[in-house]
């Protein structure tokens, strides 16, 4: 069965250093999001992305953030300069169509900013 | 503000129990309310209801949805250890954001 692949699982980075978490959507899907999870809190919506663009962002997702598709099968998120609260589980996420889909979600990548 | 809010937000049962799992939400440009299973990482699809009234079944997991009242619930009949996970609730707001609830913590002891 088609599934979300994200990686690194997990990953420990240095307070100010940049990470760059890497996802593989379905092959057909058209439409990609990022949310977060921070330990013990809600899931959160951070962007979505649909024609290699930025088709809706959250008040989360501010400069430090951005996203890309750089070839046809990945989707990547970049914190840049991370902080201590960026502490997470990041959720990369894909569905086919917009508004009549589920959205399918990988596995995550949880990262621990020191 | 969005709002989706699970309860209870903890549930410990046991095996063979019926169990009922709550969801209200206020969101603006509602189009669809969905039901994910999270038990180590990644959420797992369960439902996904746009109609009011119109009963979801998978096996022992059913769902409806009340567009007046906003609210969806999630039953699951002759628990197992199994089902032991975090439930959570979310909501497509407008064209592709969701937007999730805390969850409930289902716990199932044999």
């Amino acid at each position: 069965e088609p599934e979300v692949t994200q990686t690194p699982s997990h990953q420990v980075t240095q307070m100010g250093q940049e990470v760059i978490l890497r996802c593989v959507p379905i092959s057909n899907h058209l439409y990609f999001y990022w949310y977060r999870q921070i330990l013990g809190q809600k899931v959160e919506f951070l962007v979505s992305f649909y024609n290699n663009e930025i088709s809706e962002k959250s008040e989360i997702f501010d400069d430090q953030f951005s996203v890309e598709r750089p070839d046809g099968s990945n989707f990547t998120l970049k914190i840049r300069s991370t902080k201590l609260e960026d502490s997470a589980m990041y959720f990369c996420a894909s569905s086919d169509r917009d508004k009549g889909t589920e959205a399918f979600f990988g596995q995550g990548t949880r990262l621990t900013v020191v | 503000e969005d709002k989706v809010v699970q309860s209870p937000l903890s549930l410990v049962v046991h095996e063979g129990d019926t169990v009922t799992l709550n969801c209200s939400y206020e969101v603006t440009n509602f189009r669809s309310l969905l039901w994910y299973k999270q038990e180590k990482k990644a959420p797992t699809f369960l439902f996904m209801l746009t109609s009011s009234g119109i009963e979801k079944k998978s096996g022992r997991l059913s769902s409806i949805l009340d567009k007046k009242e906003l609210f969806s619930i999630l039953n699951i009949t002759a628990t197992q250890t199994g089902d032991s996970a975090i439930y959570l609730c979310a909501v497509r707001r407008g064209a592709q954001k969701l937007v999730f609830g805390q969850g409930t913590r289902l716990t199932i002891n044999p």
